[in-house]
């Protein structure tokens, strides 16, 4: 079955240190996005992408980025984790612009100390 | 201001009842609405598109007020099951990009 997968699922590291998040997803889908879910906030969105070498600011995309290499994957890279991005992150996908539902992936819960 | 603000809740309610909760938008320009579903630390799942006459699907029915900028869900025979974060997104339509709320938590109990 198709889906859209996440790794890791959990991950503990230390302020400073480069950390990157997978997503990876078998739907052929163009569209692939990046948030983070915190108490009191919305999902909120970090990076998103309609295709590959295409890739685009969220509202919250300090710190972090992304590349788009082919259909399947969007990795997320936090390149000097912070303390304030400890947070869940979710990667979802769509088929196309026009087309709603985003599917989301099974979340990382990310520590940063 | 918060692009989509939701009561945050609980809504505490037996199994039968009825309930009923809103969510308000700041973009006039919004055009696409929609109910999200999280269980407690999984992902979303998309419970149902808003139309602008109101929709049911089963025991859940939305509604939409334009000139009042906001969107409602309702739950009729609340089951068990029914135990989660409701969370209201809101697209526009020019860049496709989805607003989320911060979700409204609802607990049935037996």
């Amino acid at each position: 079955d198709a889906e859209i997968t996440q790794s890791p699922r959990h991950k503990i590291t230390e302020t400073g240190r480069q950390v990157t998040l997978a997503c990876h997803q078998t739907w052929n889908h163009n569209n692939m996005f990046w948030y983070r879910q915190d108490l009191g906030h919305g999902l909120r969105l970090i990076h998103y992408s309609y295709g590959v070498q295409d890739t685009n600011k969220g509202e919250v995309s300090d710190g972090y980025s992304v590349s788009r290499s082919n259909t399947e994957d969007l990795p997320l890279t936090l390149e000097s984790a912070a303390s304030s991005q400890t947070s869940v992150y979710f990667c979802a996908s769509s088929f196309d612009k026009s087309y709603n539902e985003q599917f989301f992936g099974p979340g990382t819960r990310l520590t940063v100390l | 201001r918060k692009e989509v603000e939701q009561d945050p809740g609980p809504f505490n309610v037996p199994e039968g009842a009825t309930v009923a909760f809103n969510c308000t938008y700041s973009n006039s320009a919004s055009q696409s609405f929609f109910w999200y579903r999280q269980d407690c630390r999984k992902e979303p799942k998309l419970l149902m598109s808003v139309y602008s006459s109101g929709n049911e699907d089963g025991r859940f029915t939305a509604q939409l007020n334009r000139a009042s900028q906001y969107i409602s869900l309702l739950i009729r025979d609340s089951k068990l099951s029914d135990s989660a974060t409701y969370l209201c997104v809101v697209m526009l339509r020019e860049d496709y990009k989805l607003s989320f709320g911060a979700g409204t938590t609802v607990t049935v109990r037996a």
